[in-house]
């Protein structure tokens, strides 16, 4: 079974400042990975994904990801952050299940900006 | 734009009453959703189905069951709900492959059960 680790329950960044969200997976075949966010009071919305090819992937909003075999990590960057991005941050992988990929989530990283 | 809705985004039931989470989507998605969120937990799969009056269990489905009798809405149900149902809930649906693969959420119900 996979399982996504999010190990930072909590981050603060200034605003401007540049923006690492860590993300562990484990997954016995070749991972589907997503990033999601959630803005208070908000469902989830998709920033990006990875499926195959490429392992550096751009998303929305100026955040970009990269999948690394190696360490069974897809960490999501941001060279400047904006006050609007303080959010919730999920991770997910995928597996297949039916007609499409069930995506296991990580519990979540909280982003705090400060001014 | 996929839209995703659920019928509350507040909800206050007593313990051991039935409660009917509604979920319609209008994007002709055959695969559909329930999650439940906690502070912590991240979000946990309830159940999901992949076409009409098809489901699936997913991580946590005990004390909960689902409907899908038409393909745009996907209905949970607590038979009888208790305090530990709690939660903020998660409606979603996805395309089947190879048309997509991500999901799109709806804005989420907050059900306090006392």
């Amino acid at each position: 079974a996979q399982s996504v680790t999010q190990p930072d329950i909590h981050i603060t960044v200034s605003e401007g400042a540049s923006l690492e969200l860590r993300c562990n997976y484990s997954y016995g075949a070749t991972p589907y990975l997503f990033w999601y966010v959630q803005s208070p009071g908000q469902g989830l919305q998709l920033l990006l994904k990875y499926f195959s090819g490429d392992t550096l992937v751009q998303g929305i909003k100026g955040f970009e990801a990269e999948f690394k075999r190696s360490q069974s990590s897809f960490n999501l960057r941001k060279p400047s952050v904006h006050w609007s991005d303080a959010a919730e941050y999920f991770c997910a992988v995928g597996a297949r299940g039916g007609g499409s990929y069930i995506p296991t989530f990580g519990r979540g990283t909280s982003l705090i900006v400060h001014p | 734009d996929v839209k995703v809705t659920q019928s509350s985004r507040y909800l206050v039931k007593r313990t051991g009453e039935k409660v009917f989470l509604e979920c319609v989507q209008d994007m002709d998605h055959e695969n559909m959703f329930w999650y439940r969120q906690d502070p912590g937990l991240g979000l946990r799969l309830i159940y999901f189905s992949y076409d009409v009056k098809m489901k699936e269990k997913g991580d946590i489905p005990e004390g909960y069951s689902v409907s899908r009798e038409k393909k745009e809405r996907f209905s949970l149900i607590l038979e009888s709900a208790s305090t530990n149902q709690t939660s903020m809930y998660l409606c979603a649906s996805s395309p089947s492959l190879p048309s997509g693969h991500e999901q799109y959420f709806g804005p989420g119900t907050r059900l306090t059960v006392t």
